[in-house]
């Protein structure tokens, strides 16, 4: 079975700070692993993805996020936090292989709150 | 590229009426997903389509949902008859391919379903 784990329901960080969203994964076979960005009334926009590929991943809005397999994690981090930053950030785990049809499991979701 | 188009935007119905939602997936996505987003929650999969054939309904509550996706392109979503738990957004995410390592979803806006 897969499963991610949220370690943070809420972040506030001041504008101009480092931002870091943890997030811990569990799978049985080698998983595939996204953050997505929720902002209100707006729908999920993929920010970036690990595919056993390279283990550190950048994506759009100067996001990277680091596959650690010894320690389970896919953290979501950026180097300066901008006003526009403020959302909603899923962790997302999907197993493609093994008959899997590819099922994205989110987790529970960090609110990310940027002072200014 | 359009994206992912889903109406209504926004319904408001009685406990025990039926509601329907409607989505357009991307041009040339085989696969498509209904998601059900519980307010505070991530998102959860009701059911997966590849083309017109159902992938996966093991978490659609099948007595009172409904899904088709007839001729393989567009999809509706049926609750009949709805009760207050289903007051959610649901949303509707396209793929091009479920056999591709990567998985990635194409999100629409959602349909906020308030039931009263």
């Amino acid at each position: 079975a897969q499963s991610v784990t949220q370690l943070d329901s809420h972040v506030s960080v001041s504008e101009g700070t480092p931002v870091l969203l943890r997030c811990n994964y569990s799978s049985s076979y080698s998983p595939s692993l996204f953050w997505y960005v929720q902002h209100p009334n707006k729908g999920l926009q993929l920010l970036l993805k690990y595919t056993s590929a390279a283990t550190l991943v950048k994506g759009i809005n100067g996001f990277e996020a680091e596959f650690k397999k010894s320690e389970t994690s896919f953290h979501l981090t950026k180097p300066s936090a901008h006003m526009s930053d403020a959302a909603e950030y899923f962790c997302v785990v999907s197993s493609p292989f093994s008959g899997n049809t590819g099922k994205l499991i989110f987790g529970q979701g960090t609110t990310l709150q940027v002072k200014p | 590229e359009a994206g992912v188009a889903q109406s209504p935007r926004y319904k408001i119905i009685e406990k025990r009426q039926s509601v329907a939602f409607w989505c357009n997936p991307i041009s040339g996505h085989a696969t498509l997903y209904w998601y059900q987003q519980i307010l505070g929650q991530g998102p959860k999969l009701l059911i997966q389509f590849q083309n017109n054939g159902v992938v996966d309904d093991s978490q659609l509550p099948k007595d009172r949902f409904s899904a088709e996706r007839l001729k393989g392109v567009d999809s509706t979503l049926k609750i009949q008859p709805a009760k207050l738990e289903d007051s959610a957004v649901y949303l509707c995410a396209s793929s091009l391919d479920n056999l591709a390592d990567s998985y990635e979803q194409y999100f629409g806006p959602g349909t906020r379903l308030t039931v009263t």
